[in-house]
């Protein structure tokens, strides 16, 4: 019973162009949700993270912008540069404290030069 | 500076071994978990500490076992080790309670291999 899903397991973009990332949620009780980045044979890094009592949320050239009512969250980075290519994992938690985070599986972004 | 650091980075073993993963943070932080990513690359939480205590243990078979020597310490036993249990496993660490919103920080993950 996968809780937060990532449909897309992949995506290419040109570089300086916009990616989005999408995140759906079935769980009406998360309230905290966070993008985390991976590279390869690194361990996962956190890049931004939005609580449900916003709507947006921005740092630099990443936007996370969740609309509860469609249990979607989505992470806009713009412009894409190829150090951006990476696996972009989407994560909810029921609590501030994120002890219990539950994770998609994660889309693997392509930025081309 | 390794934050959160595993090893080993890499663990083949023969089924029906038991093998330990150990992970050390250095970031002063009160909890620390543990993760499974399976073939599916879903990153699943299999236990949490938080000083010591067993704060979370989500349906992980009692072949797993995690240990706590210290507080910048979280060590992962499994026994018995089966083909299933062949996945990357990350530890992560955060302080609960801060001021900021308090995130994981991961370990670079260990890939386990069960023949």
């Amino acid at each position: 019973d996968q809780q937060v899903r990532q449909n897309s397991p992949s995506l290419s973009v040109q570089e300086g162009r916009i990616s989005i990332l999408n995140c759906d949620y079935t769980n009406s009780m998360f309230d905290y949700f966070l993008w985390y980045k991976k590279y390869p044979a690194e361990g996962p890094t956190f890049l931004i993270s939005i609580s449900s009592i916003k709507d947006k949320n921005e740092d630099g050239r990443f936007t996370v912008f969740l609309n509860k009512s469609a249990k979607h969250l989505s992470l806009h980075i713009v412009p894409s540069q190829p150090g951006d290519s990476a696996v972009y994992f989407c994560a909810a938690s029921y609590t501030y404290n994120n002890n219990d985070m539950r994770f998609g599986a994660g889309t693997r972004l392509t930025v081309k030069p | 500076d390794t934050a959160v650091s595993q090893t080993p980075k890499y663990l083949v073993t023969q089924m029906g071994n038991d093998k330990s993963i150990k992970c050390e943070q250095n970031l002063g932080h009160d909890t620390m978990y543990w993760y499974k990513q399976d073939s599916k690359k879903f990153l699943k939480i299999m236990f949490s500490y938080n000083n010591k205590e067993l704060i979370i243990n989500e349906t992980v078979p009692n072949r797993f076992s995690p240990k706590s020597p210290d507080k910048a310490h979280l060590n992962l036993h499994i026994n018995s080790l089966e083909l299933g249990d062949s996945a990357v496993y990350f530890c992560a660490s955060s302080q609960p309670g801060s001021q900021v919103l308090d995130t994981q920080y991961f370990g670079p993950g260990t890939r386990l291999t069960v023949l």
